[in-house]
């Protein structure tokens, strides 16, 4: 089946630890997105991907950083520079065009020890 | 950083009452509205992308209007039912498909 694999789906990080998220697709989206969810806020955008071996920080990107060395495949690390990390984070993928819906994965809930 | 509203945050609602909720945002340098269900323990999952004023969209018992002239969009759910049960979201993107979220109107549909 197509679709937005993320994992793992729970995660927990000492303080002081990059962690990284893993999110995968085999829609063959261009597009690949990154988001930060909040309690009772909606959903931000950390980073983002047009293309292969390119990104672009979104509102909230500090403390984090990503790669896009493949298509299919754009990782998230959560850096020790991130103050508040616990959130619950989700992947998206789209075509590149703005009338094109996004399609997301079942998101990773991290947490601090 | 556009600014995207939805309201109300909430509702209750009865089995087969039709409700509507709204989402606003800014008027100038549109391109496209688009609304998503999230079910809990779901992924979010598109419903609708709108992009012609007057535009106006369904699917099943669930429709949706844009004005974007006035900057605002309407959701429509006809006869609730509790699978309708979920958060609705609506984004505006902007030219590269960067959305920017609403906060959500979480819908609760009471058997």
């Amino acid at each position: 089946d197509g679709g937005i694999t993320q994992s793992p789906k729970y995660l927990f990080r000492k303080e002081g630890q990059n962690v990284t998220l893993s999110c995968e697709q085999n829609l063959n989206h261009d597009a690949m997105y990154w988001y930060r969810q909040d309690p009772g806020q909606g959903l931000r955008l950390i980073y983002y991907s047009q293309i292969v071996n390119d990104f672009q920080k979104g509102d909230i990107a500090e403390g984090y950083s990503v790669s896009r060395e493949k298509k299919e495949s754009f990782p998230l690390t959560v850096t020790s520079a991130q103050k508040n990390p616990t959130a619950f984070y989700l992947c998206a993928s789209s075509d590149r065009a703005y009338n094109q819906p996004q399609h997301f994965g079942d998101g990773t809930r991290l947490s601090i020890l | 950083i556009l600014n995207v509203e939805q309201s109300p945050q909430s509702l209750h609602v009865q089995e087969g009452d039709s409700t509507n909720f709204t989402c606003s945002f800014p008027s100038s340098n549109f391109y496209a509205l688009h609304w998503y269900r999230w079910e809990t323990a779901k992924s979010p999952e598109a419903l609708f992308v709108m992009t012609l004023n007057g535009d106006e969209k369904k699917k099943g018992r669930i429709s949706a209007t844009l004005n974007t002239k006035e900057g605002y969009s309407y959701l429509y759910i006809k006869g609730s039912q509790p699978e309708d049960s979920a958060t609705y979201l609506c984004a505006s993107p902007n030219a590269g498909n960067m959305l920017t979220f609403g906060g959500g109107t979480r819908l609760m549909v009471k058997p």
